[in-house]
């Protein structure tokens, strides 16, 4: 299986802050990746797709970036609905795997 | 819009299966995979399997080979997950997803349900 790990596992920011979180893969996975937000007794909800395409609707602030085995996920200026957990996922194989999740906390 | 609706919270004994149900509306299953995801309390993401019924095709993770059967019923737009041999360890909140399947063969999710909780005790 390919491997993804995040880091941080925890981040804590500010309303207004620029906030990354990193997603690295064990083997080269081009751009199949997707990103997705996780807010507390809720599904994940999806943001991005092949490492930087936006999905419709996910705020502009959201963008993604990266390609063979290091991804980035990039929030603008964070605002109060995105405190949540942050999950990458890799699909360039038959059996997709996703990172341990970072969690964005209130500073 | 896709909506996925799954069946409600399970308490199993271990040693037993659970059978989780996923209706799909707003689209068919007869054109679109369905992955099932699950997520053990606190923890992350583990994808677990998927169908693509235009196929009657299904491929699980090896984890689970052997003790999850994913299947469709077309004729009322539902999919189910049945797991047996239940372990305390699978007690977690089980999702289905609608799959996107890329030219890898392997899936991103952009509909989910909204969750079943299994709950395996003794």
């Amino acid at each position: 299986d390919i491997q993804m790990t995040q880091s941080p596992s925890t981040l804590s920011a500010s309303v207004g802050d620029r906030v990354t979180i990193t997603c690295r893969a064990s083997e080269n996975i081009s751009s199949w990746l997707a990103w997705y937000q996780q807010k507390p007794g809720k599904a994940p909800n999806l943001l991005i797709h092949k490492a930087s395409t936006l999905e419709g609707g996910v705020p502009s602030r959201f963008s993604g970036s990266g390609s063979g085995t290091e991804f980035t996920l990039t929030i603008s200026s964070l605002q109060p609905d995105d405190f949540a957990t942050y999950y990458c996922q890799q699909y360039n194989n038959y059996y997709p795997t996703f990172g341990q999740g970072t969690k964005v906390e209130i500073k | 819009q896709v909506q996925l609706v799954q069946s409600g919270a399970e308490v199993k004994k271990p040693g037993s299966s659970v059978k989780v149900s996923c209706k799909a509306s707003g689209g068919t299953l007869s054109n679109d995979s369905i992955s099932w995801v699950r997520q053990a309390p606190g923890q992350g993401l583990e994808w677990m399997g998927k169908i693509i019924p235009m196929f009657g095709m299904t491929t699980y993770a090896q984890k689970f080979q052997g003790r999850v059967t994913i299947s469709v019923d077309a004729s009322t737009n539902i999919a189910y997950m049945e797991l047996g041999r239940l372990r305390s360890e699978d007690t977690a909140v089980y999702y289905c997803a609608r799959d996107l399947t890329v030219t890898t063969g392997a899936s991103y999710f952009d509909y989910w349900g909204q969750g079943s909780l299994v709950t395996v005790s003794s």
